[in-house]
């Protein structure tokens, strides 16, 4: 148990709907990231977050935005979704998110299907 | 293009049969190479991080080396329950100081009993 918690850990939607992931750190950390992993796409980074403020973005569509909360949660929201959307999304965090030695501790994930 | 490449995608040992995962990157200045493991429908979990060529570490069956352009996971006397698949993955700079954690497609490692 890496000690970061993810809800829910399946959603079943359809094409057109929006959701929110939802995801707390492990106790201290300060910094959240969000992936989704697809078969064919391996795990992608989308966003990160340190201390409530945007720190580094990847591959995020327009239609997904993420935040972070003062209690240090995070929100994924995942908009107008596609068919391409299914796939497993994961939350990370680590202690500090300045440096880029610091590894990463990952949630157990939400399985996402679009139907 | 910062890019990290594993190989072999797929690996079947017997228990036993040790062997040795690639992870080769292409990074403007590596800060650091993580290795990961994943089992099926898991999150990724934290096994090593390596800073320096020549830097090895170790953790039971498990001994991760780094050069300056790739980095190896030795697998010793490998047991069933080391199947998942091994993710490695750097962490290139970014827009405004930020770091892009950017992950290889891993191996995928199955020991057969």
């Amino acid at each position: 148990d890496s000690g970061v918690t993810q809800t829910p850990k399946h959603l079943i939607t359809a094409t057109g709907q929006r959701v929110t992931l939802r995801c707390s750190p492990r106790s201290g950390d300060l910094s959240v990231y969000w992936y989704q992993q697809s078969l064919d796409q391996g795990l992608q980074f989308l966003i990160q977050y340190y201390n409530g403020e945007e720190r580094a973005k990847g591959n995020i569509l327009e239609r997904f935005s993420a935040q972070q909360f003062p209690d240090l949660h995070s929100e994924l929201n995942l908009s107008s979704l596609e068919l391409g959307d299914s796939a497993l999304y994961f939350c990370a965090s680590s202690p500090q998110g300045l440096l880029a030695r610091v590894e990463q501790f990952f949630g157990p994930g939400t399985r996402l299907t679009v139907l | 293009e910062d890019q990290v490449t594993q190989s072999p995608e797929a690996l079947r040992l017997q228990e036993g049969e040790s062997s040795s995962l690639n992870c080769s990157y292409t990074v403007s200045g590596l800060r650091g190479l993580f290795w990961y493991r994943q089992d099926p429908g898991k999150g990724p979990e934290f096994l090593f991080t390596l800073y320096s060529a020549g830097e090895e570490k170790e953790k039971e069956r498990l001994k991760a080396t780094l050069t300056k352009k790739e980095s190896f996971l030795h697998i010793t006397a490998p047991k069933p329950e080391d199947s998942a698949t091994y993710l490695c993955a750097v962490q290139p700079p970014g827009a405004g100081g930020s770091y892009i954690p950017t992950f290889g497609r891993g191996t995928s490692l199955i020991v057969h009993p």
